[in-house]
């Protein structure tokens, strides 16, 4: 089963950055990090993913630790459509050209104070 | 970025009604496309995956005479619940990936059985 450890919950002042930790120790050498974020009554929305390195996008950054056993994932300048649910996933290396099935544990409940 | 498309947003039924939801990829060929469904306060859970031109795998204890998948096309797949009962109301969500790029959700349908 691939297995994630994130907090239940964290909270987070507007226009302040937040950082969401991921502890993966179990994960292997090729196995990827996704994170995604839900809102209430939407689907899941991707937000970024990684292998080895570091990644920014337009929404996050994603720092992978050296060892690959943890990682977090960066919100630069919180606003509050960015509280959500944000789950941390590792998924297997399916091969080809697919990641393989998303495994959701209960994720991170992020809470934005204006 | 990438577009899913789901069909219909909710839908409210009477037991013993079958109730077929499609998944669209608007912008992208979906190689493989995944249907999970979410029980309030709880986490997806994924219910079967399909490639297109396949029979759909079934995760372990979902019926698959109950929901029916069809994966017909690189853009669309459709998920039918049969003779649907109060006990499978749900939100149901799907999502697609192709191309090596990450799997991106719809914004899940909404069932109610009365």
């Amino acid at each position: 089963d691939a297995k994630t450890t994130q907090p239940n919950s964290m909270e987070s002042n507007e226009e302040e950055p937040v950082h969401l930790p991921c502890n993966h120790s179990t994960i292997s050498g090729t196995d990827y990090i996704h994170w995604y974020r839900q809102l209430p009554s939407q689907g899941p929305e991707y937000v970024i993913h990684g292998l080895t390195s570091n990644v920014n996008n337009r929404m996050a950054s994603l720092a992978i630790a050296e060892d690959r056993k943890s990682s977090t994932l960066i919100l630069h300048r919180a606003t509050l459509r960015d509280a959500a649910v944000y789950y941390c996933i590792r998924t297997p290396n399916a091969g080809g050209t697919s990641y393989g099935k998303l495994t959701f544990g209960q994720g991170t409940i992020l809470t934005v104070h204006p | 970025g990438a577009v899913v498309s789901q069909h219909p947003s909710w839908v409210i039924c009477k037991s013993g009604t079958s109730v077929k939801i499609e998944c669209r990829s608007l912008d992208f060929q979906a190689t493989t496309m995944f249907w999970y469904r979410q029980f309030p306060k709880q986490s997806l859970m994924l219910m079967a995956t399909s490639n297109e031109g396949s029979k759909a795998t079934y995760e372990q204890g979902v019926e698959k005479d109950k929901f029916l998948i069809n994966h017909a096309s690189l853009t669309l797949s459709t998920l039918t619940v049969t003779s649907a009962h109060p006990e499978d109301s749900s939100f149901y969500i799907c999502s697609a990936e192709g191309g090596h790029q990450p799997q991106h959700f719809g914004d899940g349908t909404r069932l109610s059985i009365l």
